[in-house]
């Protein structure tokens, strides 16, 4: 079975300062998609980027990036040029490719603050 | 605009009640999941509608009845539930396989109160 490891349960960043949100996983199949999602306190689940694990190119979407190490199975997110919008709970998330209904596995979560 | 959209947003139900929170999507996703999620934690797994099919049942206690009745609903029937039960109740939708880019869309959620 997959499992997704944050280790980190808070963190809190200096506005307009970078951030990174750790996350480790293990699995032992070798195609998959790794996800961080984001919650804030208006609860719904978006989606902050995605990595599918055939790709080597780090996934970057506007000020966010990640840094994944397929065989560390890390799978990091960075966040550049902090704004207090980006204060939330952040899961990062694994999914199987094959099967049809493959389930989202998530991580514990890390709630990350940003200070004014 | 949410495409998963969910109904209501709050339930607040005695423990003898039956009630039903409902889950729409026009994405033409074939995977429906139910997850449950208490605060500050990460959404816990329930049920899985594959092409409109029960796929996986994470052992959930039987107060708790899903229904696919078309590709585009998800329901989850609520009876004689208790106080432990209160929590958001996320539905999610997918693309199949190795169709689409592989997330999960969510709703918004139904905030679930058990008296």
């Amino acid at each position: 079975a997959q499992t997704v490891t944050q280790s980190q349960p808070e963190m809190s960043v200096q506005e307009a300062e970078t951030v990174t949100l750790s996350c480790t996983y293990d699995t032992s199949e070798s195609d998959y998609y790794l996800f961080w999602y984001k919650q804030p306190p208006s609860r719904q689940m978006i989606l902050v980027i995605r990595q599918e694990a055939y790709k080597q190119q780090n996934a970057t979407e506007n000020r966010f990036s990640v840094n994944f190490q397929k065989a560390a199975k890390s799978f990091s997110l960075k966040i550049s040029d902090s704004q207090l919008g980006d204060a939330a709970m952040y899961f990062c998330a694994y999914r199987s490719v094959t099967g049809a209904n493959s389930k989202l596995t998530f991580g514990k979560g890390i709630t990350l603050s940003v200070r004014p | 605009d949410t495409e998963v959209t969910q109904t209501p947003k709050h339930l607040v139900m005695g423990m003898t009640n039956k009630k039903s929170l409902k889950c729409e999507q026009h994405m033409g996703h074939r995977a429906m999941y139910w997850y449950k999620q208490k605060a500050k934690k990460p959404p816990e797994l329930m049920f899985v509608y594959s092409y409109e099919k029960l796929s996986i049942n994470e052992s959930v206690p039987s107060r708790f009845s899903p229904e696919c009745p078309n590709s585009s609903l998800l329901n989850l029937h609520l009876h004689a539930l208790q106080p432990e039960d209160s929590a958001l109740y996320l539905c999610a939708t997918a693309a199949s396989g190795y169709q689409g880019t592989g997330e999960l869309f969510f709703g918004e959620g139904s905030r679930l109160t058990v008296l």
